[in-house]
């Protein structure tokens, strides 16, 4: 059974487009993230519910919108896709309660902007 | 100022050497948390260890192993006998007093057969 899951695994887009990456957890954890991982590896957090609740939000363009239905989905919009938000886009969960609790990772969404 | 450092950007070794990664951390809590994720080609992220700033014992997984030192700020890691299935990109991290992990850049590790 997967963990975190998300979907789809590839996503290859013209510039312009608007887009969306789903994620679901069955794991039954609170707060759920997402990361963008660039084309050097560098993994950067993007943004964090805790259920249902946005808790952090870096400095990331408004054209990102995330968008968490209930605990479990944590779905990534893009509007206005452009060629530097090429990269891998990571969902991840962790338990609730404390703070620094383990995050498990979804298998990670290759978005390839044209 | 980089909160978590990987110095060395790529290592390769021959299959059965013994690989060490380092991580140099930078944090003003006295409550953090460390990790360690590997990266195989594949892609995934998995989860490898979670150390909490308490807890300075060294852990020994199979041929893994992991040093803390909070006198250097280190959370080294130490791959023994290392074999080809174990190159990948490894990730140090670091969580602080929110929900966030900050990742290190990550060390590609190349075993050669």
């Amino acid at each position: 059974d997967t963990a975190v899951s998300q979907t789809p695994k590839y996503l290859v887009t013209q510039m312009g487009n608007d887009k969306s990456i789903k994620c679901e957890q069955n794991l039954g954890h609170d707060t759920m993230y997402w990361y963008k991982q660039d084309s050097k590896k560098f993994l950067k957090i993007m943004f964090s519910y805790n259920n249902k609740e946005l808790i952090i939000n870096e400095t990331v363009p408004n054209r990102f919108s995330p968008k968490s239905p209930d605990k479990a989905h944590l779905n990534l919009h893009i509007n206005s896709l452009e060629l530097g938000d090429s990269a891998v886009y990571f969902c991840a969960s962790s338990p609730p309660a404390s703070h620094q609790e383990t995050q498990y990772f979804g298998p990670g969404t290759r978005l390839l902007v044209l | 100022a980089q909160k978590v450092t990987q110095a060395q950007t790529e290592i390769s070794v021959v299959e059965k050497e013994d690989v060490t990664l380092d991580c140099v951390y930078e944090t003003r809590d006295t409550t953090y948390y460390l990790f360690w994720y590997k990266q195989p080609p594949s892609g995934e992220l998995v989860f490898l260890i979670r150390r909490n700033s308490f807890d300075e014992q060294n852990e020994i997984s199979g041929r893994y192993s992991w040093n803390f030192q909070k006198s250097t700020s280190s959370f080294n890691f130490t791959i023994t006998a290392s074999q080809v299935v174990d190159s990948a990109v490894y990730f140090c991290a670091l969580s602080e007093g929110d929900d966030k992990i900050i990742f290190g850049k990550g060390t590609r590790l190349h075993i050669l057969p």
